[in-house]
């Protein structure tokens, strides 16, 4: 079984640019999540979407928009780039049913998103 | 926001000792787990305790939660050089949606 993957691997954009990021989930899994990961900042939720719909999108601004797609592949778009945007995102998904809470998320192995 | 606080940030051990990492939280919680990191890659879920459960077991690792306290702990037993990572604990607010991350606790195990 496939497991999380996000594309690309690594990206360079220049301040004021836009990102896309992608993320598939595992086959069956309907909730996909995002994190940004920053040096020294830990973890940070952004918008995560279940079933097509955007759930949360946390304490980020509209720059950071995304969407889920009917096979539950979701794309994290960052618009106006700017410096401190760098960092690892990361996706995971997971197996829960609707209104399931005790589940684990798979992650992706991310992407590395450095603007200059 | 982060809803967990762990201790130590840091941790270094020689290969064969235990590791103990602590895990606080803020809010009523449905479950809380624990996850390992590697080198800035992605995250690896390890054990998933519930809100009515005081221990658990996963080969080397052992989770303990204390919800009266608001608190958590992973002890991982007889190191190895392999453990060498960055451990996280997650919450499930009572109330669901997504898993909200501590700040990790970076754990060094030197041969």
């Amino acid at each position: 079984e496939a497991g999380v993957t996000q594309s690309p691997t690594h990206l360079i954009k220049t301040r004021g640019q836009q990102a896309t990021l992608r993320c598939s989930p595992i086959s069956g899994h309907t909730s996909v999540y995002w994190y940004q990961q920053a040096l020294g900042l830990g973890l940070q939720f952004l918008p995560w979407y279940d079933e097509g719909e955007e759930r949360n999108r946390g304490n980020f601004p509209p720059r950071f928009s995304g969407r889920q797609f009917p096979n539950y592949s979701s794309e994290l778009n960052v618009n106006a780039l700017e410096l401190e945007d760098s960092a690892l995102y990361l996706c995971a998904s997971s197996s829960a049913p609707k209104g399931g809470l005790n589940y684990g998320y798979t992650f992706g192995s991310g992407t590395r998103l450095t603007v200059v | 926001s982060q809803q967990g606080e762990e201790d130590p940030q840091a941790l270094s051990i020689q290969e064969g000792e235990n590791a103990t990492m602590n895990c606080s939280y803020k809010t009523s919680i449905n479950n809380l787990q624990w996850y390992r990191q590697n080198s800035g890659r992605g995250l690896v879920h390890l054990i998933l305790i519930r809100s009515n459960e005081r221990e658990k077991h996963s080969g080397r690792l052992r989770v303990t939660l204390d919800t009266s306290k608001k608190s958590s702990s992973l002890l991982i037993t007889a190191s190895r050089a392999a453990d060498t990572a960055s451990y996280f604990c997650a919450t499930v607010p009572n109330q669901g949606g997504k898993l909200i991350f501590g700040q990790g606790t970076e754990l060094s195990v030197k041969p």
